[in-house]
């Protein structure tokens, strides 16, 4: 059964710091991953969708990379600013359905 | 931009009752999902359809129906309300097909709350 274990839990910088959000899955064989931004007591937020075939997508300060022989994504946000602070799950859809990490809360203070 | 919308953002019911939380997207998508959240355990899949009138089951279905009578709608049923089903109740559809049509858009929740 695929598991996908997000770390850090939880980060807190300051703003204008660059910074790193891990996910990792046991089981390589995905179709896609998704990277979701959830803000407290609200939805999720599609940020970017990897396909499987690539290495890496982009969105304005957002860069996703994605290594599936050793199971691996990260979620790159530069230049961060309070706005930001928010939690951000990864998922990675199998045959049919996605699969959640339990995220990063993250805190980027002025 | 796609819709989801859920038909309640705060629900407080009793134990025992029935109750139904509605999800409409207006998409045309043809997946529907939804999903529980609860602190420390994550997103979990209860059920999704893939079609109207079809039904799967995801990873805790115990104790929930689901429906889809329209390709908009996917309606999530708790027969006998429990306290144990208190949680963020999550919607969301997506298209067949590959690459970005597999993406996954969400409700804004129901915070359901079972006294």
């Amino acid at each position: 059964k695929q598991e996908v274990t997000q770390i850090p839990a939880a980060l807190s910088v300051p703003e204008g710091e660059n910074l790193v959000l891990n996910c990792s899955f046991t089981d390589s064989a995905i179709y896609n991953l998704q990277w979701f931004r959830q803000d407290p007591g609200k939805g999720l937020t599609s940020l970017l969708l990897i396909q499987s075939s690539q290495r890496e997508q982009t969105s304005g300060r957002l860069n996703a990379s994605l290594d599936k022989s050793s199971g691996r994504s990260t979620l790159y946000i530069a230049a961060s600013q309070p706005g930001d602070s928010a939690t951000y799950l990864c998922a990675v859809k199998g045959y049919s359905t996605l699969t959640f990490g339990k995220g990063t809360m993250l805190l980027v203070s002025p | 931009d796609v819709k989801v919308t859920q038909s309640s953002r705060y629900l407080v019911k009793r134990t025992g009752e029935k109750v139904f939380l509605e999800c409409v997207q207006d998409m045309d998508h043809e997946n529907m999902f939804w999903y529980r959240q609860d602190p420390g355990l994550g997103l979990r899949l209860i059920y999704f359809s893939y079609d109207v009138k079809m039904k799967e089951k995801g990873d805790i279905p115990e104790g929930y129906s689901v429906s889809r009578e329209k390709k908009e709608r996917f309606s999530l049923i708790l027969e006998s309300a429990s306290t144990n089903q208190t949680s963020m109740y999550l919607c969301a559809s997506s298209e067949t097909g590959t690459g970005r049509r597999n993406e996954q858009f969400f409700g804004p929740g129901t915070r359901l709350t079972v006294l």
